[in-house]
């Protein structure tokens, strides 16, 4: 059983341009959560998906936007990409639809932007 | 929103206990998370406590927690040096959002 997967593992980006991640979630689980997670510091709350919805939203500005797929798998997408956005950027799987109180999270995509 | 409020370092002796500390503002979280970081991965799950219970038992791990006082403790028997990583705990609500601080840096020396 594959846990939550996280493409791609590292990403080198120039000031301005987009960016795209993608996680897949664990087997069985239909919510995916991004996070922002700065050097030296502990994850911080993008956005959550669950039905192909974004449900709740971190104080991020919308330059972060997001989708989620029929699959469970979901986008972060990143705009006008800033210096500031250098951070592991972790997704975390769960599953509103059966109670399941458990989080798991992918191994992140490193993005660094010069 | 969330505060979450942990030691930045500590560090035990391979064998001892290690007794990591949490404290956290938001009353209404109902499910209380550790995970454990090591350098350049994502994160670990390690154990969680519902709101309702005051402790809980997992193998080398003891979750403790004091909900008025809104501090939540684990507890690593036996510290190993594998067990040497960050470790965050993250008071989470009903909606499934995760509130972290920014970490205990637990190093294990021989």
């Amino acid at each position: 059983d594959a846990g939550v997967t996280q493409s791609p593992t590292h990403l080198i980006k120039t000031r301005g341009q987009q960016v795209t991640l993608r996680c897949s979630p664990k087997s069985g689980h239909d919510t995916v959560s991004w996070y922002q997670q700065a050097l030296g510091q502990g994850p911080q709350f993008i956005f959550q998906y669950y039905e192909e919805e974004e449900r709740q939203r971190g104080n991020f500005p919308d330059r972060f936007s997001g989708h989620q797929f029929p699959n469970y798998s979901s986008e972060l997408n990143v705009n006008a990409l800033l210096l500031g956005d250098s951070a592991l950027y972790l997704c975390a799987s769960s599953s509103r639809g059966q109670g399941l109180n458990e989080q798991f999270f992918g191994p992140g995509t490193r993005l660094t932007v010069l | 929103g969330e505060d979450v409020e942990q030691s930045l370092f500590l560090s035990v002796r391979e064998g001892d206990s290690s007794v990591i500390n949490c404290t956290y503002t938001d009353s209404s979280s109902t499910y209380l998370y550790w995970y454990k970081q090591e350098p350049g991965a994502g994160l670990q799950l390690l154990t969680y406590i519902f709101s309702n219970m005051d402790m809980k038992q997992d193998q080398r791990l003891t979750v403790l927690l004091n909900k008025k006082d809104k501090h939540l403790s684990l507890r690593i028997a036996d510290t190993q040096t594998g067990d040497s990583a960050i470790y965050f705990c993250a008071p989470g609500s009903n909606d499934y959002k995760l509130s972290f601080g920014a970490g205990t840096t637990v190093t294990v020396r021989a």
